[in-house]
């Protein structure tokens, strides 16, 4: 049981490149969260979905999209990569938007230059 | 949304309990208190939550006021492995957990 997953890692981005953070879990959790964290900072909420097909945007979705396609799999994309999006990105997954505890991954740090 | 306010910092020696307050007086009647901590460099561990009742799990004990306008974390033996930053976040209106900037629990040996 591999829980939630996060690949890469660890990435180097040129102002202006995109790219796509991948997470998949493997607990047949509905919900499914992107959240950053700048350093010395709290988490800020990006998207969530509740189910395949359904997203929603959350406090910094500015700059991100994501898709939901299968219960499993919910990629982040990062179109025409800022500075400002220098920070490390955590995934993380639920059974319930309310009762059961989130899982996190171990997140991607990501650098813009 | 309602807030929660926490201690930006807390200090314990090992083996001694910690008490980890969370103030939120404009919380609603359907809020879910949760807590989660960040060790260095992880990602956020899910602690504990609970509604009304005070709850106990293998990790800590939540202590919730008769009129939840506050609560309290407990952890009944602070190891150093504790030392994280702890984030007291309120569920409203079955949206996603918004994270402040939590409480930095220091323990030393």
């Amino acid at each position: 049981n591999a829980g939630v997953t996060q690949t890469p890692k660890f990435r180097i981005l040129k102002i202006g490149q995109s790219m796509t953070l991948q997470c998949a879990q493997d607990m047949n959790h509905n919900y499914m969260y992107w959240y950053r964290q700048d350093p010395g900072m709290g988490l800020k909420l990006i998207y969530y979905s509740v189910g395949a097909g359904i997203t929603d945007k959350g406090e910094v979705p500015n700059g991100y999209n994501v898709s939901r396609s299968t219960t499993e799999d919910f990629p982040l994309r990062l179109e025409l990569a800022a500075p400002s999006q220098t920070s490390v990105y955590f995934c993380a997954s639920s059974y319930s938007i309310r009762t059961y505890g989130y899982t996190f991954g171990s997140g991607t740090r990501l650098t813009v230059v | 949304d309602a807030k929660t306010t926490q201690p930006n910092s807390m200090e314990s020696n090992e083996e001694e309990p910690v008490h980890l307050p969370c103030n939120h007086s404009t919380i609603s009647g359907t809020d879910y208190i949760h807590w989660y901590r960040q060790l260095p460099s992880q990602g956020p561990e899910y602690v504990i939550h609970g509604l009304t009742s005070n709850v106990n799990n293998r990790m800590a004990s939540l202590a919730i006021a008769e009129d939840r306008k506050s609560s309290t974390l407990i952890l009944h033996r602070a190891t150093l492995r504790d030392a994280a930053v702890y984030y007291c976040i309120l569920n409203q209106a079955g949206t996603a957990l918004i994270f402040g900037k939590g409480t930095t629990l220091s323990v030393s040996s």
